[in-house]
């Protein structure tokens, strides 16, 4: 079966401007967890959303915002773009979510670069 | 504490021999624990986990060892192969987020 699609793979973007990713789980899964991911910091939690509601929040600024479709496809969002905001974005799915101890599978992550 | 924590940045070892990466964490009600691969250029991927009512899980060359008394995970490899160099990172199930560790990196000597 077709794995977590991440899309776009890069993207390079000024400081000011919004971004927007997007995450298809893989088919059945309904739970989707967003990370970000950089060298200093490792890889952080940022929300996870289930049945198109978010279940769990990291500590990240109300820049960083998500949304979960009917078909269980996510998007995550960051505005007003910042330089430190330059990381690896990573989606993971699951059937049930962290809350059940469901295997996570992830995407291969879209590289977001802020200039 | 905040923290799920990797001992060694770094670790070389021998191809043939057997890898052992450790993890400390401090949250003692995390109940779920998980190890990743991380290779270059790709997202982490699931290797194996364990829960807390366990001491150890055996997958295929992969065992994971949990500690609970003194909070301590550790993924033992065996006959490590060059295709096991990567980034390997412990994470915990800490009210209901999956919280990760910094990460061993670690390399396969020819």
């Amino acid at each position: 079966k077709a794995g977590v699609t991440q899309t776009p793979r890069y993207l390079i973007k000024t400081r000011g401007q919004q971004v927007t990713l997007s995450c298809s789980p893989i088919s059945g899964h309904r739970s989707v967890s967003w990370y970000q991911q950089t060298p200093g910091q490792g890889l952080q939690f940022l929300f996870e959303y289930f049945s198109e509601t978010q279940r769990n929040k990291g500590n990240f600024p109300g820049r960083f915002s998500g949304r979960q479709f009917s078909n269980s496809r996510s998007e995550m969002n960051v505005s007003t773009l910042e330089l430190g905001d330059s990381a690896l974005y990573l989606c993971a799915s699951s059937r049930q979510g962290p809350s059940m101890n469901t295997e996570a599978f992830f995407g291969q992550g879209t590289r977001l670069t802020v200039v | 504490g905040e923290s799920v924590g990797l001992h060694l940045p770094t670790l070389s070892v021998q191809e043939g021999d057997n890898s052992i990466i450790n993890c400390a964490y401090s949250n003692s009600a995390s109940d779920y624990f998980i190890w990743y691969k991380q290779e270059s250029g790709k997202g982490p991927q699931f290797i194996i986990d364990i829960r807390s009512n366990m001491d150890k899980r055996q997958g295929q060359r992969v065992t994971v060892l949990l500690n609970k008394t003194v909070k301590h995970l550790s993924l033992q490899i065996a006959a490590t192969q060059p295709g096991d160099s990567a980034v390997y990172f412990c994470a915990e199930n800490r009210d209901d987020k999956i919280i990760f560790g910094k990460g061993t990196r670690l390399h396969i000597l020819p």
